[in-house]
């Protein structure tokens, strides 16, 4: 029973355009999530989080938009650079004690 | 160095043998994970540590899977009479969760098991 879900494998975007990555949770519980970017060969980096008391976050050029109510949330990337070209996680957990849980992943690659 | 580290970076095993897996968190973190990571597969969950509890093994795929942390520092995974299907890349995460902390989870680089 997968809890946290990325729909999209994979993802393709010109140079300059937004980058929309989507998640979609089961669990009403989560109250974190959590985006990581994962290059080839490399364990996974944080992005940005956003809690459940927010439908929004910003930092540079990443924004997390939650819509609680269903249960998806969304990551933006303006604008999108070559080297952003990497495999996207959503994240969840309960409260920050508990376990995170990882979604499949999506590919996104980054057209010069 | 201030990263996660884990050890060995690559293990080749015929299949059959027992295989550990080492994972040193940053100084401090309370919380400990173990995920996998398979060929095209996303990150798979095996296992947490938090503090002085009892660890959630909820996503050890069998019995043939162990772990320990000692002193709330080192983890150890092991895994006894290896199978091809336990081929994949190994990851430990650290964190200090907290109230008001999201508990950003900090990865080691991983070890990539293959069974022969």
């Amino acid at each position: 029973d997968q809890q946290v879900k990325q729909n999209s494998p994979s993802l393709s975007v010109q140079e300059g355009r937004i980058s929309i990555l989507n998640c979609d949770y089961t669990n009403s519980m989560f109250d974190y999530f959590l985006w990581y970017k994962k290059y080839p060969a490399e364990g996974p980096t944080f992005l940005i989080s956003i809690s459940s008391i927010k439908d929004k976050n910003e930092d540079g050029r990443f924004t997390v938009f939650l819509n609680k109510s269903a249960k998806h949330l969304s990551l933006h990337i303006v604008p999108s650079q070559p080297g952003d070209s990497a495999v996207y996680f959503c994240a969840a957990s309960g409260t920050s004690y508990d376990k995170v849980i990882f979604g499949p992943g999506t590919s996104l690659s980054v057209i010069p | 160095g201030a990263g996660v580290s884990q050890s060995p970076s690559n293990k080749v095993t015929e299949k059959g043998k027992d295989v550990e897996l080492r994972c040193d968190p940053i100084s401090g973190h309370t919380a400990l994970y173990w995920y996998r990571q398979s060929l095209g597969q996303g990150l798979e969950f095996l296992i947490y540590f938090q503090g002085n509890s009892a660890p959630d093994k909820s996503g050890l795929p069998s019995d043939r899977f162990s772990a320990e942390r000692t002193g709330g520092s080192v983890s150890t995974l092991t895994i006894q009479r290896t199978q091809q299907e336990d081929s994949a890349v190994y990851l430990c995460a650290s964190s200090s969760p907290g109230l008001g902390n999201t508990g950003e989870l900090f990865f080691g680089e991983g070890s990539r098991l293959t069974v022969l």
